[in-house]
């Protein structure tokens, strides 16, 4: 079925370094890509997204790539920090009626100071 | 700060009882969403409301009920309350119901049955 996959789950980083969350998709005709943080006893907050009709996107520190063809998109945060540390949601559009979306089970982001 | 509010932030119930959830959307947005995260179910998707009417509907059980009033506001119904329905339930709104909207969440309700 229609669903998101989402990788690793858990990630530990040293301060400065890069991290990867990946995520794939099923659904071709999914065009638009959010990744939610969310800290501990918090809301998921949106960080970036990324619509189909672009392969990557920047902001600052943190990046989105997308492949339509393998059906993925990852998450790439360089120069880690410790506030940084949370878990990382990826979603995908569920073709359905309304504005769903699947969610990804979560990465958990640890960076060691 | 995503500018959608919810209460009440914790709350502690016994089995069989009824609760309400309550959630603002943010300032413009017509849709509303309610979600359930659990630890062993991650987030899942329950029902979606646009401009007072329903517009989709998930993973929700018979026993809970929304709805969403002319001032845009939502609360969610949870009724015959079950230990399994402990978990932190988020509201998010977006600007419009379609497809593809960017959906910003709350920092939900915590909802423990005992």
């Amino acid at each position: 079925g229609e669903n998101v996959e989402q990788h690793p789950s858990t990630l530990s980083v040293q301060e400065g370094d890069s991290a990867v969350i990946k995520c794939t998709y099923s659904d071709s005709a999914s065009n638009y890509f959010p990744w939610y943080k969310q800290e501990l006893g918090k809301g998921p907050q949106l960080i970036i997204d990324i619509r189909s009709n672009v392969g990557e996107k920047k902001d600052q520190r943190i990046a989105v790539t997308l492949n339509k063809t393998a059906k993925h998109f990852s998450l790439h945060i360089t120069e880690t920090q410790p506030e940084d540390s949370a878990v990382y949601f990826c979603a995908a559009p569920k073709r359905d009626t309304g504005n769903q979306f699947y969610f990804g089970t979560g990465t958990s982001l640890t960076v060691i100071p | 700060d995503s500018g959608v509010t919810q209460t009440p932030k914790h709350l502690i119930t016994a089995t069989g009882q009824r609760v309400t959830l309550r959630c603002s959307p943010r300032s413009g947005d017509l849709s509303v969403y309610w979600y359930q995260q659990s630890l062993d179910q991650g987030l899942q998707f329950l029902i979606q409301y646009y401009n007072g009417e329903e517009r989709a509907k998930g993973n929700i059980l018979e026993r809970f009920s929304a709805q969403q009033f002319p001032d845009l506001h939502s609360e969610l119904n949870l009724s015959s309350l079950e230990l399994g329905d402990s978990a932190l339930y988020f509201c998010a709104s977006s600007v419009t119901g379609g497809p593809g909207n960017t959906i910003y969440f709350g920092e939900g309700s915590w909802l423990t049955v005992v």
